[in-house]
């Protein structure tokens, strides 16, 4: 099974700061049909279902502020908060959805006000 | 607006079981493949299982397999999860998922979750 790590486990930043979350996945993610690669993000906040913010690595989803940025090919991704609000303040995760056929999330990162 | 709903989760004696539902609306209910995913009291978010539009495929989590079996009844836009021999680890708030359209797909809906709690 693919295994994704995200890094670091939790940040703090000031607002209106860049926050910078990676994740790294054991094998591959890439979907040899479009040339896309099979990695989403989501932002998770207490009392809430996930929000898909981010996929195919870089498309954000309908409604999300371009603030968030994600990019990144084959096995290592990044998401970026050019410059964060504090509604941002959430857990965020990756995902690979290739369906090997698991998905697989990563740890999860902590993104938090300094 | 698509719907998911949760429902069956309570509290359960290890060993036990439960059977989880989830109802659904506001999309063709009979085209889509739907997930399972849990969460465990302050841990991350962790993929369960897989069920195909027309149930020809059903995928698992090494976690859960053999215990928890995913089904489906598209007459009444319903998703179930069958969970067996419960232990204690399997407590969790547990969501259904939906993909987007294609394949594969990430998730873009979710319900709010049935929480299960596996204690003696």
């Amino acid at each position: 099974d693919i295994v994704m790590t995200q890094s670091p486990d939790s940040l703090a930043v000031s607002l209106g700061e860049r926050a910078t979350i990676n994740c790294k996945s054991s094998q591959s993610v890439l979907y040899s049909s479009n040339n896309k690669n099979c990695l989403a993000w989501y932002q998770h906040k207490p009392g809430q279902p996930p929000k898909l913010i981010i996929y195919w690595a870089s498309t954000r989803e309908s409604g999300v502020p371009d603030r968030f940025s994600g990019s990144g090919s084959g096995t290592d991704f990044t998401l970026t908060i050019s410059s964060l609000q504090a509604e941002d303040v959430a857990v965020y995760y990756c995902q690979q959805y290739s369906g090997t056929p698991t998905w697989t999330f990563g740890q999860g990162t902590k993104v938090e006000i300094k | 607006q698509v719907q998911l709903v949760e429902s069956g989760g309570g509290v359960v004696q290890p060993g036990g079981s439960l059977r989880l539902s989830c109802a659904s609306s506001g999309f063709t209910f009979s085209s889509y493949g739907l997930h399972w995913v849990r969460q465990a009291p302050g841990k991350g978010l962790e993929w369960v299982a897989y069920i195909r539009y027309d149930e020809s495929s059903k995928y698992y989590a090494d976690s859960v397999k053999g215990r928890f079996t995913i089904s489906r009844d598209n007459s009444k836009n319903t998703l179930y999860l069958q969970m067996n021999s419960l232990r204690a680890d399997d407590t969790a708030l547990y969501y259904c998922a939906k993909p987007t359209t294609g394949w594969p797909a990430p998730f873009d809906y979710w319900g709010q979750g049935t929480l299960v709690t596996v204690s003696s």
